[in-house]
């Protein structure tokens, strides 16, 4: 089974819609760190942001924000009022206590934000 | 501050040919990892190294692929004899162990990223 799951393989929408990335984990640790990296067309990885499983709050970064809910193993990320430079590929990812170097990276989606 | 420095940015090479790829990673982290990109496997990792020393190279392809970090500023990934199905995007990144740094601490940080074609 994946340890990360993004559905969303491939969204589009309209500038200035806001779009939910979803992203489900699986984990028997009690201990692990999410993540979230965008993936431009030019092609480097950058990190977003970074939870770890005691902070269930959510975070809000500009228009970028997080819903991390344990209840439901789910760690979405939410762009309000979108942009064309949102245009990316976003992947999630998990570490856990048994290994902090060993990262599961979900597939990515894909997000289209068309003018 | 100088994020993971990664070279060359692209290299087109011929079958056979041996390819050498570098990275200089983070001042003052403690692990490197080299992962590689492909449309069909998405992102591998390959072998991560901890102060230097590798720790988990079982996502090595085979043994025409090696990495070596001589010191803890640069690693090299090699490649040889290099095979048309190499071809990929190939990411070092780096990150510290330690946990207090706030909202950092076993964050991996990517380079740019190494275009690889071998033809």
């Amino acid at each position: 089974a994946q340890k990360v799951t993004q559905a969303q393989t491939e969204i589009s929408v309209v500038e200035k819609e806001d779009v939910t990335l979803d992203c489900v984990y699986e984990t028997r640790d009690t201990t692990y760190y999410l993540f979230w990296y965008k993936q431009p067309p030019s092609g480097e990885l950058v990190f977003l942001i970074r939870r770890n499983s005691f902070d269930e709050q959510n975070e809000i970064s500009g228009r970028y924000s997080w819903n991390f809910q344990k209840s439901t193993s789910s760690f979405n990320f939410t762009i309000t009022a979108s942009q064309v430079v949102d245009s990316a590929v976003y992947f999630c990812a998990l570490s856990e206590a048994g290994n902090f170097n060993k990262f599961y990276f979900g597939s990515g989606t894909k997000l289209n934000v068309k003018p | 501050d100088a994020g993971v420095i990664q070279s060359p940015r692209h290299e087109v090479t011929e079958m056979g040919q041996e390819v050498t790829l570098r990275c200089k990673p983070i001042s003052g982290h403690n692990s490197l990892f080299w992962y590689r990109q492909t449309m069909m496997r998405g992102l591998e990792l390959l072998i991560y190294f901890n102060n230097n020393v590798p720790i988990d190279d079982s996502g090595m392809p085979e043994d025409r692929f090696s990495a070596k970090m001589p010191n803890a500023s640069f690693s090299t990934l090699k490649i040889q004899p290099s095979e048309p199905r190499d071809s990929a995007v190939y990411f070092c990144a780096s990150s510290t162990s330690d946990l207090t740094v706030h909202n950092s601490g076993n964050t991996i940080y990517f380079g740019e990223g190494s275009w690889l074609t071998v033809v």
